[in-house]
């Protein structure tokens, strides 16, 4: 079993539709859960981070976390040309190491 | 505020011949340094995390190492490349905060 599991996609949406990205993991002593958006070529950059369960709103994006099902999710509102990319879930145990899923690429249809 | 940088950019390599990828870190101490590798289509792989200079720990046995002779420098080398260590390496920092922030990379193609 994978530590950290996505669809890979490619998940396509309309322009100003929600993307809804989800991401499942094995270790129940994760801590730590971020979600990095990366462009085709480029490198992995940041965009959310999450270590209690519920919901943490940023701007268009939106992170849910569920330990007990050991879930997280990624949405997109709105969502536009530029969030096409590969999204990566990645996780941490509190230890040195992040463990990446394979991530999913996200199409928004103009 | 703190940046990262690795180069090259980008190199073609022969099959047999060595490696040297270099990372520095700008705008603070003692952080966190990996590598990562992705190969195309796929997921990133860890290859190498140091916590200080001088301290490495290696997370896939292979043909590559790694050496952090400064605080916030980071190499990574081969002495012979396989075809196989094709793919797009990443160098990255935390102060563990377990946000992880990446270089630009460099993409390696070994013909």
């Amino acid at each position: 079993q994978k530590e950290v599991e996505q669809n890979s996609g490619p998940l396509s949406v309309p322009e100003g539709a929600i993307a809804s990205l989800n991401c499942t993991y094995s270790d129940r002593v994760s801590q730590s859960f971020f979600w990095y958006r990366q462009y085709s070529g480029k490198s992995p950059e940041l965009i959310m981070s999450i270590y209690s369960n519920g919901d943490k709103e940023d701007g268009r994006f939106t992170a849910q976390l569920n330990k007990a099902s050991q879930y997280v999710s990624l949405l997109i509102r709105d969502s536009q040309p530029s969030d096409s990319a590969t999204y990566l879930c990645a996780v941490n145990k509190n230890d040195y190491k992040l463990s990446f899923g394979a991530g999913t690429t996200v199409t928004v249809r103009a | 505020s703190q940046t990262i940088h690795q180069w090259p950019a980008t190199l073609v390599q022969p099959v047999g011949s060595p490696l040297s990828l270099e990372c520095t870190v700008e705008g603070t101490s003692n952080p966190n340094l990996y590598w990562y590798r992705q190969a195309a289509g796929r997921g990133l792989q860890l290859l190498f995390y140091s916590v200080g200079i001088g301290q490495i720990s290696s997370e896939v046995p292979q043909n590559l190492s790694a050496s952090r002779p400064q605080d916030r420098q980071f190499i990574l080398s081969s002495k012979k490349l396989l075809l196989s260590d094709s793919g797009f390496y990443l160098c990255a920092w935390t102060l563990n905060t377990g946000e992880l922030f990446f270089g630009e990379g460099s993409r390696l193609t070994v013909l």
